[in-house]
């Protein structure tokens, strides 16, 4: 069962430019997490908002989070061809020790 | 192991065989999990392993599949009667406990084709 959805499912830039991806999920969450995929390869884990959080950063990553829509953005700014990737959001499916379920992801091309 | 280990790497098999695809977890971790995913499309959970509780099985798609845990580390996911529907590639993952703030660990995949 799918919890995220993103939204774009693809997304091209060029180089610099800022990528902007959004999850929107269904149920009350604990956190949500957002993981990247290079092409045919194991997710990488990128960055982690709990419930309680609106916004966090990390280098060039920021996350927001609006628990009022069930919502979350990231943002990759100064963008550059290495993060042409797709990015995933995850969440738990309900309370407590339930499975990570991610969205369909969206597909970033970032043209040099 | 320093990451999650997944074999085979590749896998092509006849419609109607059996497959195995082993995965290794993180040393130490408890929690494990089996995705799939079809070409360009995102992460369908199949199962879930915490510690000795019951595995969630909910995400299996038909009773042709099955996966184990042996020991709370190696885990086997075994497709009986392959189809072709059935080629995707098959993500493993693990993390330290089933606590939901864990980041999760994923192998490389295995890739399966049912020809």
């Amino acid at each position: 069962s799918q919890q995220g959805e993103e939204d774009p499912q693809a997304l091209s830039i060029q180089e610099g430019e800022n990528a902007t991806m959004n999850c929107s999920y269904k149920t009350s969450i604990n956190n949500l997490q957002w993981y990247r995929q290079n092409s045919g390869r194991g997710l990488v884990h990128l960055i982690l908002i709990r419930s309680n959080e609106r916004e966090k950063h990390s280098g060039r990553l920021r996350v927001t989070l609006d628990t009022s829509k069930k919502s979350s953005s990231l943002l990759i700014t100064a963008s550059r061809a290495a993060d042409t990737a797709s990015y995933f959001c995850a969440t738990r499916l309900g309370a407590g020790n339930t499975p990570l379920v991610f969205g369909k992801g969206t597909r970033l091309s970032v043209i040099a | 192991g320093a990451g999650v280990s997944q074999s085979p790497s590749n896998k092509v098999t006849e419609k109607g065989k059996d497959v195995e695809l082993r995965c290794d977890p993180i040393s130490g971790h408890t929690a494990l999990y089996w995705y799939r995913q079809s070409l360009g499309q995102g992460l369908e959970f199949l199962i879930y392993f915490q510690g000795n509780s019951a595995p969630d099985k909910s995400g299996l798609p038909s009773d042709r599949f099955s996966a184990e845990r042996t020991g709370g580390s190696v885990s086997t996911l075994t497709i009986q009667r392959t189809q072709q529907e059935d080629s995707a590639v098959y993500l493993c993952a693990s993390s330290p406990t089933g606590f939901p703030g864990n980041t999760i660990y994923f192998g490389e995949g295995s890739w399966l084709t049912v020809v």
